[in-house]
């Protein structure tokens, strides 16, 4: 089952504009983490915050966590038309045996306007 | 690092018939995942392995689907029979271990279409 499900389902915005997606998610985590994907390839680890984490940054990228309303932003500040790619949330999932199966959400795909 | 190898990227198949899948992980990575990804949805896991041994195979549909990672490095997954919703991108992911705060590093992909 998908668990992070992912708002909006697509974002268009100038160059130089800030990006938000939001991630919703339905049982306690450990972990969320945020992926890149561009058209065709395949996804790219962006950044990963722990559920004792509020906030994190990654150069361009900031990244919120939320456990009381299981909720993760990603901030994309001063966007590039390089940054045209779907975005995807996962959180872990203990499924037993410690496989920690990482569940992803359907994701945003933002697209960037030069 | 040389990243994950996977191939073909493209197959087309009628259904019934069989395809093979093959993957190459990061060196010194050890585990290894399969994920199906549909259009327009998130990859889904298909199967994990930890060195050669399988620590979730929960959603692999295993009356079609199979999976091997024989020395505990490439793996194979092989679809028999094929039916037109396998149509989709199979996706090789690696990490260094077994644990939900690992980055995984993903193969760019095959993209299989059933006729």
């Amino acid at each position: 089952s998908q668990q992070g499900e992912e708002d909006p389902q697509a974002l268009s915005i100038q160059e130089g504009e800030n990006a938000t997606m939001n991630c919703s998610y339905k049982t306690s985590i450990n972990n969320l983490q945020w992926y890149r994907q561009n058209s065709g390839r395949g996804l790219v680890h962006l950044i990963l915050i722990r559920s004792n984490e509020r906030e994190k940054h990654s150069g361009r990228l900031r990244v919120t966590l939320d456990t009381s309303k299981k909720s993760s932003s990603l901030l994309i500040t001063a966007s590039r038309a390089a940054d045209t790619a779907s975005y995807f949330c996962a959180t872990d999932d203990d499924s037993g045996a410690g496989s920690y199966q990482l569940t992803f959400g359907k994701g945003t795909k933002l697209s960037v306007i030069p | 690092e040389a990243g994950v190898a996977q191939s073909p990227r493209y197959k087309i198949i009628e259904k019934r018939q069989s395809v093979a899948f093959w993957c190459n992980p990061i060196s010194g990575h050890a585990t290894l995942y399969w994920y199906q990804q549909i259009l327009g949805q998130g990859p889904k896991l298909l199967i994990q392995f930890q060195n050669n041994g399988v620590v979730d195979d929960s959603q692999l549909p295993k009356d079609r689907f199979s999976a091997e990672r024989l020395k505990g490095v490439d793996s194979t997954l092989k679809i028999q029979p094929a039916k037109l919703e396998d149509s989709a991108v199979y996706l090789c992911a690696s990490s260094l271990e077994s644990a939900s705060f690992a980055a995984q590093h993903f193969g760019d992909g095959t993209r299989l279409s059933i006729l």
